[in-house]
């Protein structure tokens, strides 16, 4: 089993849905959890960041972390064309990694107009 | 802000052959990091600076790759002699410190024929 499992897609969607991408991870020992977001030909920049579980929002993206289940979330209200890119999970328990981060796949969204 | 530098941006090579690709990171920032991204996969962590010290270097497959940050700024990563399976997007990534938001730079997109 990978220490994080994500589904890499690929997820179209009608503008202005509800996108709902998820991580899965055995790593009990994860503390810090991350969403990136990658435009084809570019760097992953940081979107959504979260320490242990419970939910954080910034504008349309809602991020979500239950550690009891090993279950990550990102939410994206009122998709837009401009959202469509790959979504990259990342976590870390950084004390014990110095501050190393294991990815997910990412999953390629598509959002149409 | 200038953001984290990688030069070059593509390059293709034939097996067996070497490559180096640079990177400079944020100023003032002194962590760096070099992931190897392959298609459809997440970043995977290669090697991790702070200033001029190797932190981590476990994924590093050292009988190929070779990495050094001279006067804990600019960085250079060299694969040599390349195989196949090296094709891969190279990202240099940058932090203030282990822990804090690591800053990504555009790639390099090596093909190895």
């Amino acid at each position: 089993q990978k220490e994080v499992e994500q589904d890499p897609g690929p997820l179209s969607v009608p503008e202005g849905a509800i996108v709902s991408l998820n991580c899965t991870y055995s790593n009990s020992a994860f503390q810090y959890f991350m969403w990136y977001r990658q435009y084809s030909r570019k760097g992953p920049e940081l979107l959504m960041y979260t320490y242990s579980s419970g939910n954080k929002e910034d504008g349309r993206f809602t991020a979500q972390v239950d550690k009891s289940s090993k279950y990550i979330s990102l939410f994206i209200r009122d998709s837009q064309p401009s959202d469509s890119a790959t979504y990259l999970c990342a976590m870390s328990d950084y004390g014990g990694s110095q501050g190393n981060l294991i990815f997910g796949k990412g999953t390629k969204l598509s959002v149409k107009p | 802000e200038a953001g984290v530098a990688q030069s070059p941006r593509y390059k293709i090579i034939e097996k067996r052959q070497s490559v180096a690709f640079w990177c400079n990171p944020i100023s003032g920032h002194a962590t760096l990091y070099w992931y190897q991204q392959i298609l459809g996969q997440g970043p995977k962590l290669l090697i991790q600076f702070q200033n001029n010290g190797v932190v981590d270097d476990s994924q590093l497959p050292k009988d190929r790759f070779s990495a050094e940050r001279l006067k804990g700024v600019d960085s250079t990563l060299k694969i040599q002699p390349a195989k196949l399976e090296d094709s891969a997007v190279y990202l240099c990534a940058s932090s203030l410190a282990v822990g804090n938001e690591q800053y990504f730079g555009p790639g390099t997109r090596l093909t190895v024929t």
